[in-house]
């Protein structure tokens, strides 16, 4: 079936600029994960979407980043005002619900978009 | 403040070796356990996840879990030189936060 994808895949923009990244989930997921990996970097958690709960945002570097997801189902993360170090990849993931048990929680993730302020 | 460690590497082993990656962590409450597989310029894909402590396994790869010592390893038997990748651990603990976090990841090499 198909995974979680992300567009645009590549995206340079100029400093002070602001970008929209998109992700689709996996078709029934209810958890989305956002993730940015800078070179040679661990993944840096900064957002988390579950259902119609309220969005856990307590990664997100700074006011500058936001995000929203419609439907219950696609993503979007918005840089406002970029800066060069927001240069990074930014990964999108999706997990089924979580069972009491945790055992569900597999994530998934999308091919990135590789961003780049100039 | 969660921590999870994994020695950066790289990690070099001849192929048709035994490659074993290490990963501890800090927070005694995590339940949940996972090995993703990241290939340069690719995003992460999982290949093992442990919830009980004890062996998993999974054809060429056995993860192994300690609870009371809080670490997990994943060992990749007959490596290949397909195996070649930086390999990231992550944790999640019970309760209500399903965000794991991630290790730095360990750099394997297999060579011919």
């Amino acid at each position: 079936g198909a995974g979680v994808s992300q567009s645009p895949s590549n995206k340079v923009t100029e400093k002070g600029k602001d970008v929209e990244l998109r992700c689709d989930p996996i078709s029934g997921h209810t958890a989305l994960y956002w993730y940015r990996q800078s070179l040679g970097q661990g993944l840096e958690f900064l957002i988390y979407f579950q259902g119609n709960s309220a969005p856990d945002k307590s990664g997100l570097p700074s006011d500058r980043f936001s995000a929203e997801r419609t439907g219950g189902s696609v993503s979007t993360l918005t840089i406002q005002r970029t800066q060069q170090e927001d240069s990074a990849v930014y990964l999108c993931a999706s997990s089924p619900r979580a069972t009491s048990g945790g055992i569900t929680d597999t994530q998934y993730f999308g091919p990135g978009t590789r961003l780049t302020v100039l | 403040q969660k921590e999870v460690e994994q020695n950066s590497g790289p990690l070099s082993v001849p192929e048709g070796a035994i490659a074993s990656l290490n990963c501890t962590y800090s927070d005694r409450v995590s339940q949940s356990f996972f090995w993703y597989r990241q290939y340069s310029g690719k995003s992460p894909e999982l290949i093992m996840s442990i919830y009980s402590n004890g062996d998993k396994e999974d054809g060429r790869f056995t993860a192994q879990l300690n609870k009371a010592s809080q670490y997990v390893s994943l060992l990749i038997r007959d490596s290949q030189p397909s195996d070649s990748a930086t390999y990231l651990c992550a944790v999640r603990a019970s309760g209500g936060s399903y965000i794991p976090t991630f290790g730095r990841g360990t750099s394997l090499i297999v060579h011919p």
